[in-house]
């Protein structure tokens, strides 16, 4: 069973559009994050939160929005999409925010924008 | 600046041959955890480390503990099967791990 879901699996959005990405984890883990993959760029970080609080954020725009409404839900909103917001969307957590946790990742929202 | 350079970022190799893929740090890290990603896009998790090494089966990782400044990923035998893109991952102290570019590890028969 996957430990960390995310919905949904492929979206085609229209610019200026709002989509909201879903991530549920059932590992028991305290901090989650959100990685985008986009086709030029190896992973890269835009937020973290632990115990339901934001910890780092490393989006510029302010179109992204994380959303945690359970201690294991970290949805993330966008807003006004952009053709470049075209990516893979990486959700995962770890049992604490500390560098001595390994951080588990979902399979992916992969989001296209036209 | 870049913290995690990988390398190589491509790599060939025949069945059963054996290779190392490397991860070199600009500063000192806390752990890193090494990842291979398929053909479907998943992030399979292989190994974290905070020091030393582990194994397991035919994939070795090591963590420079001394220095703290690099971490190799040994591949023994290699399968068709291990085929994808490898990525290590490493935290300095912060709350978040950041990725380097990966190896794109193509085994031919």
């Amino acid at each position: 069973d996957p430990k960390i879901i995310q919905k949904p699996k492929y979206l085609v959005a229209v610019t200026g559009s709002e989509k909201i990405l879903i991530c549920e984890q059932y590992l028991g883990h305290n901090a989650m994050y959100w990685y985008r993959q986009s086709a030029k760029k190896p992973l890269e970080f835009m937020f973290s939160y632990s115990y339901q609080k934001l910890m780092d954020n490393q989006t510029a725009s302010s179109r992204f929005q994380p959303q945690s409404s359970k201690k294991n839900h970290l949805d993330l909103q966008i807003t006004a999409l952009k053709p470049d917001d075209s990516a893979t969307y990486f959700c995962a957590s770890s049992q604490e925010s500390t560098p001595n946790s390994d951080y588990t990742f979902g399979s992916g929202t992969r989001l296209l924008v036209i | 600046g870049d913290q995690v350079e990988q390398s190589p970022s491509a790599l060939s190799l025949h069945e059963g041959t054996d290779s190392a893929l490397r991860c070199n740090f600009t500063t000192t890290m806390r752990s890193v955890q090494w990842f291979r990603q398929n053909s479907r896009g998943s992030l399979i998790s292989l190994f974290y480390l905070a020091s030393g090494t582990k194994e397991n089966g035919r994939l070795k990782s090591a963590f420079d503990s001394k220095e703290r400044r690099y971490s190799t990923l040994h591949i023994r035998d290699a399968q068709l099967e291990d085929s994808g893109t490898y990525f290590c991952a490493a935290n300095y102290g912060n709350e978040k791990i950041t990725f380097g570019a990966g190896t794109k590890l193509t085994i031919k028969p």
